[in-house]
């Protein structure tokens, strides 16, 4: 298995529902990140995982909870979101967190709407 | 802080042309990647660079890493419609950490047109 998995593929919610976004990666890699990425411009970071802890935040909202429960899955919990969050969510993975030359893998996205 | 400065930011061209989209910092970075996405989908891997000088070469895409490993560039050769979408260049800092994120370049949109 040589992919980064996300469901769903769409999610459209409500400013007052709870959701989860899901990443999954069979590959081994050991760092993992959730990414927000507006039409046109670049991802914006939003957390990393490394070993399975969290070790970036990007001053990212409390209505964004992540969750790694081991080292194949990343969850990202949303309460409460408002209109502009509104975007494309990426799950990324790498193989070995600072090594020189290492890549990054994304996943195909999921495309959320804020209601 | 480093940063990564990518032109153009748009580039609309008619099928068969040549185009180049460059990527450039002042700071030193261990490797450059270089992505392609589509709308509504997420960045896909075209190559890495590591070497100073070094020159990749993917069917009718070249890049380059400049030697002070600050800059890098991509050649499209004869461009055709399904070349069309965002190229992103992105890369690791010098020092590295366990966990370091991407830094990204803001993204060249490419329309080719038949």
């Amino acid at each position: 298995d040589t992919e980064v998995t996300q469901t769903p593929k769409h999610l459209v919610m409500g400013m007052t529902n709870k959701k989860s976004l899901k990443c999954e990666q069979h590959m081994g890699h050991r760092a993992m990140y959730w990414y927000k990425q507006k039409a046109k411009k670049p991802p914006e970071l939003m957390f990393v995982y490394s070993y399975e802890k969290l070790s970036i935040n990007e001053s990212v909202p409390s209505r964004f909870s992540p969750e790694c429960p081991n080292s194949s899955l990343l969850n990202l919990h949303l309460h409460a979101l408002q209109p502009e969050d509104s975007a494309l969510y990426l799950c990324a993975s790498e193989p070995t967190p600072g090594s020189r030359g290492d890549e990054q893998f994304f996943g195909p996205g999921t495309r959320l709407t804020v209601l | 802080t480093q940063l990564l400065e990518q032109s153009p930011q748009f580039l609309s061209i008619q099928e068969g042309e040549n185009l180049t989209v460059y990527c450039n910092s002042s700071s030193v970075f261990s490797s450059l990647q270089w992505y392609r996405q589509e709308p509504g989908e997420g960045p896909v891997l075209l190559v890495t660079v590591v070497t100073g000088g070094e020159v990749k070469k993917l069917k009718r895409l070249t890049f380059q890493f400049g030697d002070a490993r600050k800059d890098s560039s991509l050649h499209i050769t004869a461009a055709q419609p399904g070349d069309t979408g965002l190229y992103l260049c992105a890369g690791f800092g010098h020092s590295g950490q366990a966990g370091t994120a991407l830094i990204f370049g803001k993204g060249t949109t490419l329309s080719v047109s038949s």
